[in-house]
């Protein structure tokens, strides 16, 4: 069964680059089937998509955060990252990392997640 | 005014039925879009339950019970999920997705409470 974790530092500094990384076990992050995902949850707030990609770099994200972020994938260790800079308060978060399945046209929602990380911006 | 609208919250009782909304917004016809549906409890993460455009292209997440079932109500431009037999643990936060203009887009949740 795939399995998703997030890891990173919960405590980054204002201006600073967060950065988090999704390990993939039970499954191949360079499967065709799927897609590789993004979402973060403010204390107390609903859902909000960062970025998607496939594992050969192909990359969707967010209008909103488009200019701060950068998704990567590592096929050698079966993980992908995100780079988020110039953080403020608002990047305070809970971050997930989630699976999209492939489809023909592109790829459909979320359908596994990962059990979150917290990530506190504050100095 | 957001891509999609859901109540903030609902109440409903053991054993009745839930029907959450997820309106697209007005100019956006609803007929192509695919919904998605999660499942958020305290301190978890979202869980998907379903998605669906049609009665002929629809899914079930993987386990989850068929009570739990997704339409559309087109004359609301809306998605609709729909949970009969309501159980205590069905409590939850509820959010609806959907893909627009380049961007996944999630409603704001609604929190459902079974008293």
């Amino acid at each position: 069964q795939l399995q998703l974790q997030e890891s990173g530092p919960g405590l980054v500094k204002p201006s600073e680059t967060l950065s988090l990384t999704c390990t993939v076990s039970g499954g191949s992050i360079s499967s065709s089937s799927y897609y590789w995902g993004w979402v973060r949850q403010p204390p107390g707030k609903g859902l909000e998509w960062i970025a998607t990609t496939y594992y050969s770099g192909s990359t969707n994200y967010s209008p909103s955060l488009k200019s701060r972020v950068t998704m990567s994938v590592d096929t050698s260790k079966n993980e992908f990252s995100l780079k988020l800079s110039s953080v403020t308060a608002a990047d305070t978060a809970v971050y997930y990392c989630a699976r999209h399945e492939a489809v023909a046209q592109g790829y459909y929602g979320m359908d596994v997640w990962g059990q979150g990380t917290t990530v506190t911006v504050s100095s | 005014q957001a891509v999609l609208a859901q109540p903030s919250s609902l109440s409903a009782s053991p054993g009745a039925s839930a029907r959450l909304t997820c309106t697209l917004r007005t100019g956006i016809n609803i007929g192509t879009y695919w919904i998605y549906w999660y499942q958020q409890k305290p301190g978890s993460p979202p869980q998907y339950l379903l998605r669906y455009k049609s009665d002929s292209e629809k899914q079930q997440g993987s386990g989850v019970p068929s009570r739990f079932s997704g339409s559309k109500d087109a004359s609301a431009n809306a998605g609709v999920l729909l949970i009969s037999g309501l159980q205590s643990e069905d409590e939850a936060d509820y959010y609806c997705l959907t893909w627009h203009s380049g961007a996944w887009v999630f409603g704001g949740g609604t929190k459902l409470t079974v008293l």
